[in-house]
């Protein structure tokens, strides 16, 4: 079975600073991971996947992940944070080995940028 | 323009009938999927189709049903079996692959009245 964690529901970071929005994940196969973006009452935007080779991930807007096997995380992460950042985030997973095409979604994390 | 279309954006339905929700992409995607989202809880997969006339039941198919008769289309019906109908759905596609991302519609909002 796939499963991912998103440990924060919510993440407050102020304009200018860097963020980071967490995500683990527990496969039986190798991880396919993926970040999207959803803005309020709109369908889910790509940002990134993760499928194979370099550990970090770079992504639509800026932003990038970074893939760490031993700790099963893929950690959203931006340098300098906008106002317009502020979304709900969703990390996801398909296990390489699973017989479907299948994606597990977090729970989301809402990130919210102060000016 | 090529995209995912969903209609209507809000839906409002009274108790006990049935509702079907349309979804239709020109991305020439072989893969569609409904989800649905309810606050703190994430998507959770409805039923999914990876090919014309063929789709399996997701995590909680439960009072749904849905039909595949053409590669664009993948109209989702909520029944009245349905014990809890009122969220918000969302429609994608993907090519298929496991290494590919999916691509969302701008979801419908169903309230049950």
């Amino acid at each position: 079975a796939q499963s991912v964690a998103q440990p924060e529901d919510q993440v407050n970071v102020a304009e200018g600073n860097p963020l980071t929005v967490k995500c683990t994940y527990s496969v039986s196969g190798n991880p396919y991971l993926f970040w999207y973006v959803q803005y309020p009452n709109r369908g889910l935007q790509f940002l990134l996947k993760y499928i194979t080779g370099d550990n970090l991930v770079k992504g639509s807007y800026g932003f990038e992940a970074e893939f760490n096997k031993s700790q099963t995380s893929f950690h959203l992460k931006k340098p300098s944070a906008l106002v317009s950042d502020s979304a709900l985030y969703f990390c996801a997973v398909r296990d390489s080995g699973a017989g479907s095409y299948q994606l597990t979604f977090g729970k989301g994390t809402k990130l919210s940028v102060i000016p | 323009d090529g995209g995912i279309t969903q209609s209507p954006k809000y839906l409002f339905r009274k108790e006990g009938q049935n509702v079907t929700l349309s979804c239709e992409q020109n991305l020439n995607h072989d893969a569609m999927y409904w989800y649905r989202q309810d606050p703190g809880q994430g998507l959770r997969l409805i039923y999914y189709s990876q090919i014309v006339n063929d789709f399996q039941k997701g995590d909680i198919a439960e009072g749904y049903s849905v039909s595949r008769e053409k590669k664009e289309s993948f109209p989702l019906t909520v029944t009245s079996a349905q014990k809890n109908p009122t969220a918000f759905y969302l429609c994608a596609s993907s090519i298929s692959g496991k290494i590919y991302e999916q691509f969302f519609g701008p979801g419908t909002r169903l309230t049950v009245l």
